[in-house]
């Protein structure tokens, strides 16, 4: 079935950098645009970061610009988000998820969701 | 960037009844406008794409209308598994894709 499995978080100190892994399986992983969406404790969804299907084109939210980098290894069908200086504001649930359709422009969606894994920052 | 604007933020109702959640655009998307339900401690689930379309296996009681800035999540005949936070989400072509702030839907 269609599926993706997120690893990496953990509790770490402000400035220490992390990576974040997310494992797909069940679709045509190279095929798809990827995103990253956050949520703080008790707070709602942020959208992080996008990485087009042919790795092409990738986007930031203002709040992690040149601090995030998103990237993706189709041979391994996994995304990949790499955290740098992080900040204790950085604390969340991050999600991987697939878009609805392939090779989109604009995309209709976010049809899969990872079960999400736990970025702690603190000092 | 585009903003997206929830109302209201929460909202109480009764098995049954029928509610509507509004989302605006600070600018017009078309109808790349998508709707999710989140139930605590589980990942956003996806309910309705392109405004309009309602995702597959989605009950038919959710219906999305709208286009350009203004939009509307609207579900009939509550149902107790209804009861959850909702979320709109913006996808044109310019990221970022904001989501709204969300709306938390509760058992009055």
């Amino acid at each position: 079935q269609v599926q993706l499995v997120e690893s990496g978080g953990g509790v770490v100190q402000p400035g220490t950098p992390l990576r974040l892994s997310c494992a797909a399986s069940g679709f045509t992983f190279s095929s798809y645009g990827m995103h990253w969406v956050r949520q703080a404790p008790g707070k709602g969804l942020e959208w992080v970061s996008i990485m087009r299907s042919d790795g092409s084109n990738e986007y930031y939210a203002d709040s992690v610009k040149g601090r995030f980098t998103v990237s993706r290894q189709n041979s391994k069908n996994t995304l990949y988000l790499q955290m740098n200086s992080l900040r204790v504001e950085d604390t969340a649930v991050y999600y991987c998820a697939k878009e609805k359709h392939p090779h989109s422009t604009a995309f209709f969606g976010l049809d899969v969701w990872g079960q999400g894994t736990t970025v702690t920052v603190s000092s | 960037d585009i903003q997206m604007t929830q109302s209201p933020s929460s909202l109480s109702a009764s098995v049954g009844d029928r509610v509507a959640i509004t989302c605006r655009a600070s600018q017009s998307i078309s109808t790349f406008l998508n709707w999710y339900q989140q139930k605590p401690g589980k990942a956003p689930k996806l309910l309705i794409f392109g405004a309009s379309r309602l995702e597959s296996g989605v009950p038919s009681r959710f219906s999305g209308s709208g286009s350009g800035t203004d939009f509307t999540l609207t579900i009939s005949n509550l149902q107790r598994e209804d009861f959850a936070t909702y979320y709109c989400q913006q996808s044109s072509i310019t990221p970022p894709f904001t989501f709204g702030q969300g709306t938390k839907l509760e058992i009055k």
